[in-house]
């Protein structure tokens, strides 16, 4: 499980594209790369996962360099609803039990 | 994906006491894990619910004070025992459907305050 480091608060503006970047510099053979979404009084929500180059869903792109010790959370047009903590994890993938550990997040405030 | 639920949603117990919290899943699924989160904080992972088996627990938590029950593949409980005011949190359950998966569910949570 390797150990992330993210800013601890990011604002934005209703219709930009937030980027968040998250460092994992001994991140694993093994590890890919997850982004969950949480908001006030609701259990996180998986938003994205990936293990390199550039993987996009209906909700977010995940961009990680070859090297793989950072990774970028691309939320594009953001609105209000957006406003949450966003987590970064790196864990094993096949692992035993599959644990997650959550580091401190970054809060993302979406202004009008 | 799962639905899970969680009771009760919250509660104010004295201290001393104890309180079970249940979660429940709508579908089978292979891993439960029982969370911690302290308002305004982050997630601790207080340990895994193993079917048929003890829980595995995380430095810092021990089956006295958290015991943890895991029946079947689809309801797992856990108590917070002797409560104290250091206890009050939101407790959250999450599950995985595939063994090793990240992509985890989780619970709405479990208000607790302990006065």
């Amino acid at each position: 499980l390797a150990k992330t480091t993210q800013p601890i608060s990011m604002d934005s503006y209703e219709g930009q594209e937030v980027n968040i970047t998250c460092s994992h510099n001994n991140i694993a053979t093994n590890d890919y790369i997850t982004w969950y979404q949480q908001f006030p009084s609701q259990g996180p929500r998986f938003i994205i996962q990936g293990y390199k180059t550039k993987v996009t869903n209906e909700v977010a792109s995940l961009f990680i360099p070859a090297d793989r010790k950072s990774s970028t959370l691309s939320l594009p047009r953001v609105s209000l609803s957006d406003t949450a903590v966003y987590y970064c994890l790196a864990p094993s993938y096949g692992g035993s039990q599959g644990n997650l550990i959550f580091g401190k997040g970054t809060k993302l405030s979406v202004k009008p | 994906s799962a639905v899970i639920s969680q009771k009760p949603s919250r509660d104010i117990c004295q201290r001393g006491t104890s309180l079970t919290i249940q979660c429940q899943v709508d579908s089978q699924v292979t891993m439960m894990f029982w969370y911690r989160q302290q308002p305004g904080q982050s997630l601790t992972l207080i340990a895994t619910a193993n079917q048929g088996s003890e829980a595995t627990y995380e430095s810092g938590f021990v089956i006295d004070k958290f015991p943890i029950s895991r029946p079947n593949l689809t309801f797992s409980t856990l108590t917070v025992s002797n409560m104290s005011p250091e206890d009050s949190s939101i407790y959250l359950c999450s599950v995985t459907k595939t063994s090793g998966s990240a992509e985890q569910y989780f619970g709405p949570g479990t208000r607790l305050t302990v006065t």
